[in-house]
């Protein structure tokens, strides 16, 4: 059965620290691995990743995947209180993403 | 760019009724999504669409659920003689070709 497994489930941590989220997967079809942020409602587009050992970067949010190991990594640097939020990892096919349930991540002031 | 949008944002009904919930993607997207979440999980897949055809649902999906994309733009998901088991957060993603999916702010349904 397809899945995919994130840690840790919560987090806390305070404004400047550097958070290491983790996503691992077990997905037939494999194509691409996606990495989101939801805050109240829509899920938002963070990085799209299909080949491994390739960092992706946009600003302090980093990730890499490794298809050999089958995971990733989301790291945020100099974490701040507009971090607040689940991040979910996806991977599958085109359509047909399978979720993990997200990491929640609290950064206090 | 407008964005995925939903309607209603917020639906109450009774068990045994049926809802329909409305999704109109990105103009220039060709595929469409229905995707459903519940408290502490992920999104859970339930059907795509590539212009008209609906190309895969979810095993999951009981027959009570229909999903429609009639022109290639708009779509509707349809819920039968709803259950409680059914509130969720339905949520409608769009995207072009393999790109990423886009999400909108999603349907709340609660069955009451």
């Amino acid at each position: 059965e397809d899945k995919v497994v994130q840690s840790p489930l919560s987090l806390v941590v305070h404004e400047g620290d550097t958070v290491t989220l983790n996503c691992s997967y077990e997905v037939t079809n494999f194509r691409s691995l996606l990495w989101y942020k939801q805050e109240k409602k829509a899920p938002t587009f963070l990085f799209m990743l299909t080949s491994s050992g390739i960092e992706k970067k946009s600003g302090r949010l980093s990730s890499i995947l490794d298809k050999k190991e089958l995971f990733s990594i989301l790291n945020i640097t100099a974490t701040q209180t507009g971090d607040s939020a689940i991040y979910l990892c996806a991977g599958g096919s085109q359509g047909n993403l399978i979720f993990g349930k997200g990491t929640k991540l609290s950064v206090k002031p | 760019d407008t964005g995925v949008s939903q309607d209603p944002r917020h639906k109450i009904t009774k068990r045994g009724q049926n809802v329909t919930f409305r999704c109109d993607p990105i103009s220039e997207h060709n595929r469409l999504y229905w995707y459903r979440q519940t408290l502490g999980q992920g999104p859970e897949f339930l059907t795509y669409f590539q212009n008209e055809a609906q190309l895969e649902k979810s095993r999951l999906l009981s027959d009570r659920f229909s999903a429609e994309r009639p022109k290639g733009s708009f779509s509707t998901l349809e819920i039968q003689r709803t259950e409680q088991g059914d509130s969720a957060m339905y949520l409608c993603a769009s995207s072009l070709g393999y790109s990423p999916l886009h999400f909108g702010n999603g349907t709340r349904l609660t069955v009451t």
